[in-house]
Formats: C-alpha cells, sequence, structure tokens
C-alpha cells in the first residue's frame, strides 16, 4: 500500500510559469516531508524540507506547502526554468524513525 | 574523493549468481540506507543502518543480505540474483544533527541487470 503517493507521473510548462508538483500520503504520523530532484544517471539530490508543524517553507524560488488536514504536500517553482527539468521525488519521515518513504516521482519538462 | 560512492556503476549478472553492491561515503555519517528505484514504483527501501552492526529491514528485503562492519561501507549482496532484481539501486547516507530534516545525501547509483 503506497503510502506517499505523486498522482501525476509527468508535468509540462513553459518556462518562467509556475510549476507545481504535488503529493498525497495516508500517515498522519509522519513528521517530516521532504523533496528531491533526479537527473537522469544521478542520484537524488535534496531540495527542500518542511516539518509537520509547518505549512510553508521557502528557499528562493522553491516553496512547499503542507495541509495536514487533506494530508497533502506541494513544490512550488517560481519562475521554472529548463534546468529544473528533472524527476521530483517527495518523501515522508515516520515520526520516531530515521528512515523515508519515497513517491513515484514526477517527471517535470520545462518548455524554453 | 570525498562524499558517497558506488560501484560498480553498471553490472550484468546471470540468474542465481551472488552479486555485490559497494557503498562508501567518507563524511562518517552513522545512518546509511539502500534504494532501488524501478518505474512506477519510485523509490524503495531494502535495508537501512543506524551505525556499525545495526541494520534493518526496509520495504523490500527478500532476496538481498546487507552487513556494516565499518561506519563507511555498507555493501548490498544478492544471494542468488532473480530478474527481478534488475533495477537501479542506491545507496544513501545521512547524519543526526545536520538539520532536523535528516536529508540524505544520495550516491549516482549502480544499475544491475539480471539476464
Amino acid at each position: 500500500d503506497q503510502q506517499v503517493k505523486q498522482n501525476s507521473p509527468s508535468l509540462s510548462v513553459q518556462e518562467g510559469r509556475i510549476s507545481i508538483l504535488n503529493c498525497d500520503y495516508t500517515n498522519s504520523m509522519f513528521d517530516y516531508f521532504l523533496w528531491y530532484k533526479k537527473y537522469p544517471a544521478e542520484g537524488p539530490t535534496f531540495l527542500i524540507s518542511i516539518s509537520s508543524i509547518k505549512d510553508k517553507n521557502e528557499d528562493g524560488r522553491f516553496t512547499v506547502f503542507l495541509n495536514k488536514s487533506a494530508k497533502h504536500l506541494s513544490l512550488h517553482i517560481v519562475p521554472s526554468q529548463p534546468g529544473d527539468s528533472a524527476v521530483y521525488f517527495c518523501a515522508a519521515r515516520p515520526s520516531g524513525t530515521y528512515k523515508y518513504i519515497f513517491g513515484t516521482g514526477t517527471r517535470l519538462k520545462v518548455l524554453a | 574523493d570525498a562524499g558517497i560512492t558506488q560501484s560498480p556503476r553498471y553490472k550484468i549478472t546471470e540468474t542465481g549468481r551472488q552479486v555485490t553492491l559497494m557503498c562508501h561515503q567518507t563524511w562518517s555519517h552513522s545512518y546509511m540506507f539502500w534504494y532501488r528505484q524501478d518505474l512506477g514504483h519510485g523509490l524503495r527501501l531494502i535495508y537501512y543502518s543506524a551505525a556499525a552492526d545495526i541494520t534493518d529491514k526496509g520495504e523490500v528485503p527478500d532476496g538481498y543480505v546487507v552487513s556494516r562492519s565499518k561506519t563507511e561501507n555498507f555493501p548490498l549482496t544478492l544471494e542468488s540474483a532473480t530478474r527481478s532484481q534488475t533495477s537501479v539501486y542506491f545507496c544513501a547516507s545521512s547524519e543526526l544533527g545536520q538539520g532536523p530534516s535528516y536529508e540524505q545525501y544520495f550516491g549516482p547509483g549502480t544499475r544491475l541487470t539480471v539476464t
């Protein structure tokens, strides 16, 4: 049973516009959420995180929003750039553990 | 080289063979992880380790064995490889105290094909 879901396998966005990547989870005991970016033939790299006690975290062009009542997480990229084209994974950490459960990923393509 | 490395980067093996994937990190991170990435499944945790000689099963441990005799190394062994173990394998490490979110640092991956 997939506890962390990314229901959109792919997304295309025009350069300069906003990219919104979504993630849903089922376990209310997750206490941290992370987003990773992955380029082909490379390992994932950490992008941004958010604690379950917050509803927003911002880092430059990247903002993560957390809606605990809806068990929904989203990553906003503004403005989108061609270099943002990659696969994005969301991940959630069960409280009291040090492991993360990953979603299936969303492939973002930013069109120049 | 500083960071986290995996070897080999590519491996082709036959069904039934034993194969070991190596992972080495230079940060002395306490925690290490093995994931496999498959289309439609994302990253699934195979095994993880909190310290030398402490390991635990993840979501998909069957058919795999790990050991951690030294902090910096975390090899993953497929005891008798099967075609269903064809995948890209990622090793990762993290350290308590480097920020509250304990983000993981990933190696470049090993692409394993079992024929």
